[in-house]
């Protein structure tokens, strides 16, 4: 049973359009929200992350937006750039019990 | 700073054989981690550590070991090799708690 799922496993979108990458959880008590960016042959490099106080948090083109009500964790990222193209895992749980979802590849056409 | 390193990149082992991956940071991070990355699956934690001297199973440790003798290090070993242990392992370190955790390059592991 998936605690946490991200059920999109690729992403596909032009060069300075927005991409949304989605995030769902099962356990109302976890408190800990963050995305991580996996390029290939490379271990996954902190993204961005939310406070579970707050239900938006923004650092450049990167917004990560909290629904503690709907369990829902995205990312969205404006505009898009080939750069990101990478795989996308979302973080969340509690202390000593931190679960990553499957991941998305995203992949950004020039 | 060369961050979190991982030795060895990659490996063949034979079933039943055993063998140890080695993890260092260099960031004075108390806790540190060991993943396995599986096609389709994420990263599943194996074992962690909250600091010196101390261990602790995580989603899924059967079939290997670890040890932190030293701050900097966390070793993962595999006393005897099977093929459903064919995988991609991270090392991970955070300073504080399971919040951003700094990974290391990967180890790939491919037992026959």
């Amino acid at each position: 049973d998936q605690q946490v799922k991200q059920n999109s496993p690729s992403l596909s979108v032009q060069e300075g359009r927005i991409s949304i990458l989605n995030c769902d959880y099962t356990n109302s008590m976890f408190d800990y929200f963050l995305w991580y960016k996996k390029y290939p042959a490379e271990g996954p490099t902190f993204l961005i992350s939310i406070s579970s106080i707050k239900d938006k948090n923004e650092d450049g083109r990167f917004t990560v937006f909290l629904n503690k009500s709907a369990k829902h964790l995205s990312l969205h990222i404006v505009p898009s750039q080939p750069g990101d193209s990478a795989v996308y895992f979302c973080l969340t749980g509690n202390t000593g019990k931190l679960i990553f979802g499957q991941g998305t590849t995203l992949q950004v056409k020039p | 700073n060369a961050g979190v390193t991982q030795t060895p990149k990659f490996r063949v082992l034979k079933t039943g054989q055993s063998m140890t991956l080695l993890c260092a940071q260099d960031m004075n991070h108390e806790y540190m981690y060991w993943y396995r990355q599986d096609p389709g699956m994420g990263l599943r934690l194996i074992h962690y550590s909250v600091g010196e001297g101390t261990t602790a199973k995580g989603e899924v440790p059967d079939g290997y070991n670890v040890s932190r003798l030293k701050k900097q290090n966390f070793l993962l070993g595999l006393e005897s090799a099977a093929p459903s242990q064919t995988s991609v392992y991270f090392c991970a370190s955070s300073y504080v708690t399971d919040y951003e955790q700094y990974f290391g390059p990967g180890t790939r592991l491919t037992v026959t």
